[in-house]
């Protein structure tokens, strides 16, 4: 089945900086590749989402990346705020399959 | 849309005693999916319905979990007799299917003492 890897666990950046959040996946028929934040008692909720047949998309301060040869994608995170902090999570599927989520990585915003 | 209803928010209990978890989808999906956080694990997958169907319940720990969805609009998760390290947040999530984003409700943290 499918696994996936996701660094680093934690994360800290400066106000205004850029984070990166890196996923790698083992399944090569995986081809939905969603992130969600997830924040302190509350449940992981979508932010932004990748289809196999696409190498990057972006949503304002948010872009993902696809390299499916190399069977990882990332989250980048542009002009961090105190609001981004949370924690992140990467997940898998083949699109009719359910979601196989990365460990998470808690991002910290120190302003 | 209210979202993916989840009942209740928090639920102490003693070992040994019944625990239900309810969830009620976002109007209109057909994929129901239970997960159950922890921070040793992250997020596991214990059980999937489509179109109120159990799928995949290769999750689920032991057999002292079960899982129901009688119509589109409910669902239960069930564990009896609870134990201490039954202890966590369990996630109820719904989606069209195919590939869309689940969509998560808020979570039931489960203490069993």
């Amino acid at each position: 089945g499918e696994n996936v890897e996701q660094h680093p666990s934690t994360l800290s950046v400066q106000e205004g900086d850029s984070a990166v959040i890196k996923c790698t996946y083992s399944d090569s028929a995986s081809n939905y590749f969603p992130w969600y934040k997830q924040e302190l008692g509350k449940g992981p909720q979508l932010i932004i989402d990748i289809r196999s047949n696409v190498g990057e998309k972006k949503d304002q301060r948010i872009a993902v990346t696809l390299n499916k040869t190399a069977k990882h994608f990332s989250l980048h995170i542009t002009e961090t705020q105190p609001e981004d902090s949370a924690v992140y999570f990467c997940a898998a599927s083949r699109g009719n399959t359910p979601l196989v989520f990365g460990k998470g990585t808690r991002l910290s915003v120190i302003a | 849309d209210a979202g993916v209803i989840q009942s209740p928010r928090h639920e102490v209990t003693e070992m040994g005693q019944e625990v239900t978890l309810r969830c009620k989808p976002i109007s209109g999906h057909n994929s129901l999916f239970w997960y159950r956080q922890t921070m040793m694990r992250g997020l596991e997958l214990l059980i999937y319905f489509n179109n109120n169907v159990p799928i995949d319940d290769s999750g689920m720990p032991e057999d002292r979990f079960s899982a129901k969805m009688p119509n589109a609009s409910f669902s239960t998760l069930k564990i009896q007799p609870s134990e201490p390290r039954d202890s966590a947040v369990y996630f109820c999530a719904s989606t069209l299917g195919g590939q869309v984003g689940a969509f998560f409700g808020q979570g039931t943290r489960l203490t069993v003492v």
